[in-house]
């Protein structure tokens, strides 16, 4: 079983202040995708990313996948409240793994 | 609006009763699948199937199991309900041969609290 490790598993900032959360694994995948869960709802795709060094940019969510596809990182500049929540990163093939992911709580 | 439907958000069972958890998807997908999620743990994946009738073993699968009797239809069963299975059940579905690249639609989850 391929293990996808999320950091930090807890992050608390201010509005208005940028953030960066990782994944890492210590195997190679073709894809990794990134999942945002608000609570009481179940996780909703952001973004997937393919190619080694691959840069993907959603309005202030910045997705980069390792140049040996092993990790991946998602940044968010100047956070706003409506960010809150479960930040999942997954991989794999048909059947896919998760991490542990990261909450983040962006206060007002 | 394309969904994944879990028929109940809330669950409370006593231990030892057979419980089931259904999932429907109107998106004519093949591949259905059913996670837990646990605090610090993620979501572990429990049993997934790619066809009508087929099912395969997750990585946690003990004390589980599943039906897949019409394409869009995956239940869960819990033989017999034990407290560690109190959890949140996630449901998921895509097409074959596209999850890597355009991920699962998940249903909204249905929190089970074993008593």
């Amino acid at each position: 079983t391929q293990l996808l490790e999320q950091s930090p598993q807890f992050l608390s900032i201010q509005e208005g202040e940028n953030l960066t959360v990782y994944c890492n694994s210590s195997s190679v995948f073709s894809s990794l995708q990134w999942y945002r869960q608000e609570p009481g709802e179940g996780p909703v795709l952001l973004v997937t990313v393919v190619t080694g060094g691959e840069v993907k940019k959603l309005k202030r969510l910045t997705f980069q996948f390792g140049d040996a596809r092993k990790d991946s990182s998602l940044h968010i500049t100047a956070a706003q409240p409506g960010d809150t929540g479960l930040y999942l990163c997954a991989g794999g093939g048909e059947d896919m793994r998760f991490g542990a992911g990261t909450r983040l709580t962006v206060k007002p | 609006d394309v969904k994944v439907t879990q028929s109940s958000r809330y669950l409370v069972k006593r231990t030892g009763e057979k419980v089931f958890l259904e999932c429907v998807q109107d998106m004519d997908h093949e591949n259905m699948f059913w996670y837990r999620q646990d605090p610090g743990l993620g979501l572990r994946l429990i049993y997934f199937s790619y066809d009508v009738k087929m099912k395969e073993k997750g990585d946690i699968p003990e004390g589980y199991s599943v039906s897949r009797e019409k394409k869009e239809r995956f239940s869960l069963i819990l033989e017999s309900a034990s407290t560690n299975q109190t959890s949140m059940y996630l449901c998921a579905s895509s097409f074959w041969g596209r999850a890597p690249a355009h991920g699962y639609t998940f249903g909204s989850g249905t929190r089970l609290t074993v008593v």
